[in-house]
């Protein structure tokens, strides 16, 4: 069963710094990993979509990186600004058989304050 | 232009009683699914359809149950609602089960 863990669960940063937010997962045969930011009270908008065979991904100022082998993706931020706060979720497949690439498993999130 | 939209927002009944969210997407995806995100803001899959067929129940209570009239939208009635039935509920869809989801906005229900 695919589990996925998010350190830190919270982090407070000054605006300006760039930082890193972690995701790892425990079944490594997955087709994709997704990044999402979830604002207080709304829904989720995707970020970054990496595919299995990708080792990374850039939109912006963000870059996420995939290492399949080892079920670890990191979500780097660079240059942060207060509009960033949010809590930002990864997810990825819960399998690669039968309907399990039907369901997404997420983690808990990293709940982010880039403070001004 | 939204791409994946719910309706309502916010959802606030007594309980017992039956009530309906609707979703729609306009992306041309195949496949939509229902999650369920808890007081602990942990996401869970509820449902996968594909072409209008139902995919994956995640052993949810029969008390929810999806209707695809085609293929852009899912709809999720619930009978009978509960206390623990409160949570946000999110639409999702892809082009493909393994693609990019895309989320609808979430409908807040709230039983009380």
């Amino acid at each position: 069963k695919q589990e996925v863990t998010q350190i830190p669960a919270a982090l407070s940063v000054p605006e300006g710094e760039n930082l890193v937010l972690n995701c790892s997962f425990t079944d490594s045969a997955i087709y994709n990993l997704q990044w999402f930011r979830q604002d207080p009270g709304k829904g989720l908008t995707s970020l970054l979509l990496i595919q299995s065979s990708q080792r990374e991904q850039t939109s912006g100022r963000l870059n996420a990186s995939l290492d399949k082998s080892s079920g670890r993706s990191t979500l780097y931020i660079a240059a942060s600004q207060p509009g960033d706060s949010a809590t930002y979720l990864c997810a990825v497949p819960a399998g690669n058989s039968g309907g399990s690439n039907y369901k997404l498993t997420f983690g808990k999130g990293t709940l982010l304050t880039v403070n001004p | 232009d939204t791409a994946v939209s719910q309706t309502p927002k916010y959802l606030v009944t007594q309980m017992g009683n039956d009530k309906s969210i609707k979703c729609e997407q306009n992306l041309g995806h195949d496949t939509m699914y229902w999650y369920k995100q808890d007081s602990k803001k942990f996401l869970k899959i509820m449902f996968s359809y594909n072409n209008k067929e139902l995919i994956i129940n995640e052993t949810v209570p029969n008390r929810f149950s999806p209707k695809s009239p085609d293929k852009a939208h899912l709809n999720l009635h619930i009978n009978s609602l509960e206390l623990g039935d409160s949570a946000v509920y999110f639409c999702a869809s892809s082009q493909v089960p393994t693609g990019a989801k895309n989320f609808g906005a979430g409908t807040r229900l709230s039983v009380l």
